[in-house]
């Protein structure tokens, strides 16, 4: 069974913090690893993907891999109240097609 | 910047009823997929679709499912015979080309099943 777990939170940071949130998987053969933000009642809208070890930065998001704890994160800098949302995080198997998705971690971002 | 688009964004329907949810791709994208997401749950794969047929499909994705393109721009997801437990938020998501391509996904179709 393929399990993508991270914290419910909710997480509380500032406005201006870094924010952190935490991604663990069980599949070793997982390829792909995605973040995504969900509005309440919206769709997943993709913040960032990540393919290989180490961090990759996109503005005030880096996310981290690593392959060998099977663990992603996602870093948010600057944090913003309109950054308050749910954070999925997603892998892609190797051999397969489909996003399997964690429960998502509620940020609240305070002004 | 192209996007997926859904119809209808909100569909009641009596339990047994037949159901059909659609969507359309963004224009060059090859895979098709179907999520769901129950109220309060996870985001879950429901079937991917890739030259016309059935690429991968998940354990909810029983024979009262089925999917179709219907025409070059369409792909829709057909429900038989509704059941309360079918009520939930369906995402449809399209990709690239590869199979690590990045999915974009699609403002949803909220199903009321009464």
């Amino acid at each position: 069974q393929k399990e993508v777990e991270q914290n419910s939170g909710p997480l509380s940071v500032p406005e201006g913090a870094i924010a952190s949130l935490n991604c663990t998987y069980s599949d070793r053969v997982s390829q792909s690893f995605f973040w995504y933000r969900q509005y309440s009642g919206k769709s997943p809208e993709l913040i960032m993907s990540i393919y290989s070890n180490g961090d990759k930065e996109d503005g005030r998001f880096t996310a981290q891999l690593n392959k060998a704890s099977q663990y992603v994160s996602l870093l948010i800098r600057d944090s913003q109240p309109s950054d308050s949302a749910t954070y999925l995080c997603a892998v892609k198997h190797q051999a397969g097609t489909a996003l399997i998705f964690g429960k998502g971690t509620t940020l609240s971002v305070s002004s | 910047e192209p996007e997926v688009t859904q119809t209808p964004s909100h569909q009641v329907t009596q339990m047994g009823q037949e159901v059909i949810l659609r969507c359309v791709p963004i224009s060059n994208h090859l895979y098709f997929y179907w999520y769901r997401q129950i109220l309060g749950q996870k985001v879950e794969f429901l079937v991917s679709f890739y030259n016309n047929e059935i690429s991968e499909k998940s354990e909810i994705f029983d024979d009262q499912f089925s999917v179709e393109r219907p025409d070059g721009s369409n792909f829709t997801l057909k429900i038989r015979s509704t059941k309360l437990e079918d009520s939930a938020m369906y995402f449809c998501a399209s990709s690239l080309a590869t199979r690590t391509d990045t999915q974009y996904f699609g403002p949803g179709t909220r199903l009321t099943v009464l």
